[in-house]
């Protein structure tokens, strides 16, 4: 596709249960990104990738989370033992390089 | 720690201006301003390299004052199109990885 895909757009999930959020980038782009954006603020950077490898994971917030892009294309964010405090909206950016961000639409994240 | 921005909200009549202020506690490599609708992906505006460089997209300007740490965006002569929310982002070490301050939230009306 032409832009940033990412699925599902919606994932409602109970307490303690295990999620998964795809993202597909721009083909091509090599920097891959997860944030994360609660209601009424400002994206949370959590990782972001060069290539297949983690150049910085340091946004993660605890050892829940745990994100792979085992080609270097398509990246799949995985969170453990969901908590409440875990909803948001998960976005997903891909670059070429230094420079603009393309944002995918999100994957809202609800936990029960 | 993610930079401060001001104000939270404004409100304007299409056609008047406005000024989005963000500010960092750190020495920044860049500074990068996205537009954010309801419910949409934000949106890149334009990115400001530390020199003080003034760049522009459609009427909407930005400069940065790496010194002082601070990046302005302005919204000349706002359109609807314009409504929004701002965000900017923080680059410390030009590795493309933004901090991403609070938001302003825009809105034009008629």
């Amino acid at each position: 596709g032409a832009g940033v895909s990412q699925t599902p757009s919606n994932k409602v999930t109970e307490k303690g249960k295990y999620v998964e959020l795809r993202c597909d980038p721009i083909s091509g782009h090599t920097a891959l990104y997860w944030y994360r954006q609660s209601l009424g603020q400002g994206p949370e950077f959590l990782i972001y990738f060069q290539g297949t490898g983690a150049a910085d994971d340091s946004g993660l917030p605890n050892d829940r989370f745990f994100a792979v892009r085992p080609e270097g294309s398509v990246s799949t964010l995985k969170i453990q033992r969901t908590e409440r405090g875990d909803s948001a909206v998960y976005l997903c950016a891909s670059s070429s390089g230094f420079g603009e961000l393309f944002f995918g639409e999100g994957s809202r994240l609800t936990v029960l | 720690q993610q930079p401060v921005q001001s104000p939270q909200a404004v409100i304007l009549r299409e056609g008047e201006d406005a000024v989005i202020n963000c500010s960092s506690s750190k020495a920044l490599y860049s500074v990068h301003w996205y537009r954010q609708k309801h419910g949409e992906a934000p949106v890149f505006l334009m990115i400001l390299l530390k020199g003080g460089e003034q760049k522009g997209h459609e009427k909407i300007s930005a400069s940065f004052n790496e010194k002082k740490q601070q990046s302005s965006l302005y919204l000349t002569a706002s359109q609807l199109s314009y409504s929004g929310t701002y965000f900017c982002g923080t680059d410390e070490a030009a590795g493309n990885k933004l901090t991403f301050g609070g938001g302003t939230r825009v809105l034009v009306k008629p």
